[in-house]
C-alpha cells in the first residue's frame, strides 16, 4: 500500500532556531517528492521538488534531502521565523499512472514562538 | 501566487440543502482535482479531471459530483448536504505532461453543515 508518514506530528521551536522534519514513504514506482507549506486556512504551496537522482535541494532557508534507497526525505529549516508557523506536508508522486497520483502525508504542524 | 480561485471561502449551510463549490484557474491547466481535508489529516482525492468533459472519482468515496464543461472551471456539487460533509475542500490544477509538474492549490472552502 502506498503511504507517506511524517514525523513529528507537531513541533514547537523558538524563533531563530533550526529544525528538521522527516518523511518516510512506501510509494512505488517513485516519481518525485515535494514538500508543501500550508498556512492555516489556506491551500498548500510547493517549497521544493526532489526527483530520484537528487539528494539535496535548497530554497532559501529550506533545504530538502532525499534518500531514494531508504525512501526517506527531510526538510531542514534554518533560522526560523514567526512566518514559518504552518503545516509542512510531504507529497510523493508515483510514476505508475497517467494521473501521476499524489500521496499526501498528514503534515507536521510547526509553531515558531518569539 | 497561483491563479486558482475557490469560492466561497467559508460556507455554513443547513442539512438537505444543495450546494456548489466553485473552482476556477486561469493557467490553462488540463488537470484539475478536488481534495477533502479534515483538521490534522492528509488530503484525500475525491474527484479529478484530465480535461473538458473528463471527470473521474478519486480514492475517497464522496456523494458529490463534478463537471468540466470549460477548461478553467471545475465546480463540485452536493445535492443534499449532511453534517458528515463538514470539511475543508481544496481544488488544485496542474499541466498535463510529466508527473513532475507542480499542483497548484486554491485557498480552500471551509464547509460546515448544521
Amino acid at each position: 500500500k502506498n503511504q507517506v508518514e511524517q514525523s513529528p506530528q507537531s513541533l514547537i521551536i523558538l524563533e531563530g532556531k533550526n529544525c528538521t522534519l522527516q518523511c518516510n514513504y512506501t510509494v512505488s514506482p517513485f516519481s518525485n517528492l515535494r514538500w508543501y507549506k500550508q498556512d492555516t486556512g489556506r491551500g498548500p504551496v510547493s517549497l521544493t521538488i526532489m526527483t530520484f537522482s537528487e539528494n539535496t535541494k535548497s530554497n532559501g532557508r529550506y533545504t530538502a534531502t532525499l534518500d531514494a534507497d531508504t525512501k526517506q526525505s527531510s526538510l531542514h529549516i534554518t533560522a526560523s521565523q514567526l512566518s514559518d508557523s504552518a503545516s509542512y506536508i510531504c507529497v510523493v508522486s508515483d510514476r505508475g499512472s497517467t494521473l501521476g497520483r499524489l500521496y499526501f502525508g498528514r503534515g507536521t504542524q510547526l509553531t515558531v514562538w518569539p | 501566487e497561483a491563479d486558482i480561485y475557490q469560492t466561497p471561502r467559508y460556507l455554513v449551510i443547513g442539512t438537505g440543502k444543495k450546494i456548489t463549490l466553485e473552482c476556477s484557474q486561469t493557467m490553462g491547466h488540463d488537470k484539475m482535482y478536488w481534495y477533502q481535508q479534515d483538521p490534522g489529516m492528509e488530503l484525500h482525492l475525491i474527484h479529478y479531471s484530465y480535461g473538458v468533459n473528463s471527470t473521474e472519482k478519486g480514492d475517497l468515496s464522496s456523494e458529490s459530483t463534478v463537471s468540466r464543461i470549460r477548461t478553467e472551471h471545475f465546480p463540485l456539487t452536493l445535492e443534499s448536504a449532511r453534517p458528515s460533509h463538514t470539511s475543508q475542500y481544496l481544488c488544485a490544477s496542474s499541466r498535463r505532461g510529466s508527473s513532475d509538474t507542480e499542483a497548484f492549490f486554491g485557498q480552500g472552502t471551509r464547509l460546515t453543515v448544521v
